[in-house]
């Protein structure tokens, strides 16, 4: 089954605020990943982490791969309106190129004007 | 840049029906997937296939059948349509490597009556 709880399941917030996300597993994985979904659209990657404690940023988005390989986070600053969506965490147990990822449940981040 | 390409989009089926969903890549990517989307429940993996030839069943296999036809295509096909695979079905690929990125289609969005 799903290993991945991932909170909090929806966020509504005003424009120009911060939004926090995580994910936390009961098992260790070797890559944590970022998706994000449009509205009638596939899951779209957003960044890509691979070593604990790794701390990256793509535009206003940072994650990081938690320390213990158990837990990532994603952090978006100064939302704006296109932020909206769903937002997917995903982890890799494996190092094989064709590892299976496993999905969080996602964040629906509405964002308000 | 077609990417990802899925047929049907949208699809009404009553309970018995079979039918059969189809993927194709253009990306000369080795593996490819099958995720179906339920609320609160993430993406679950159906089948996968990590390379021409090969097939492995995912997370959710239950009900559903799959052909890798040869690289660029991988078909989903539901033999006898239950109301609980009513969801959303992504097909994705990736390419080779520990940075092989998940490419999602648009979805086909499936109604079991």
């Amino acid at each position: 089954g799903q290993q991945l709880n991932q909170s909090p399941q929806s966020m509504f917030i005003q424009e120009g605020e911060d939004v926090s996300m995580n994910c936390t597993s009961s098992s260790i994985f070797n890559t944590w990943l970022w998706y994000k979904q449009d509205p009638g659209e596939g899951p779209v990657l957003l960044i890509a982490l691979y070593k604990a404690g790794e701390l990256t940023s793509n535009g206003r988005l940072t994650a990081q791969f938690g320390i213990t390989r158990k837990d990532s986070f994603l952090n978006i600053s100064a939302s704006i309106p296109s932020d909206v969506g769903i937002y997917f965490c995903a982890g890799q147990l494996g190092t094989d190129s064709w590892g299976k990822l496993q999905f969080g449940a996602g964040t629906q981040v509405v964002v308000t004007p | 840049n077609a990417g990802v390409t899925q047929t049907p989009k949208f699809q009404v089926l009553k309970t018995g029906q079979s039918m059969t969903l189809q993927c194709a890549q253009d990306m000369n990517h080795n593996s490819m997937y099958w995720y179906r989307q339920d609320p609160g429940m993430g993406l679950r993996l159906i089948y996968y296939s990590a390379s021409e030839g090969t097939t492995d069943k995912g997370e959710v296999p239950n009900g559903y059948n799959v052909s890798r036809l040869n690289k660029r295509e991988f078909s989903l096909r539901l033999e006898s349509a239950a109301p609980s695979q009513t969801s959303v079905y992504f097909c994705a690929s990736r390419s080779t490597g520990l940075t092989g990125e998940l490419f999602f289609g648009e979805g086909s969005r499936l109604t079991v009556l």
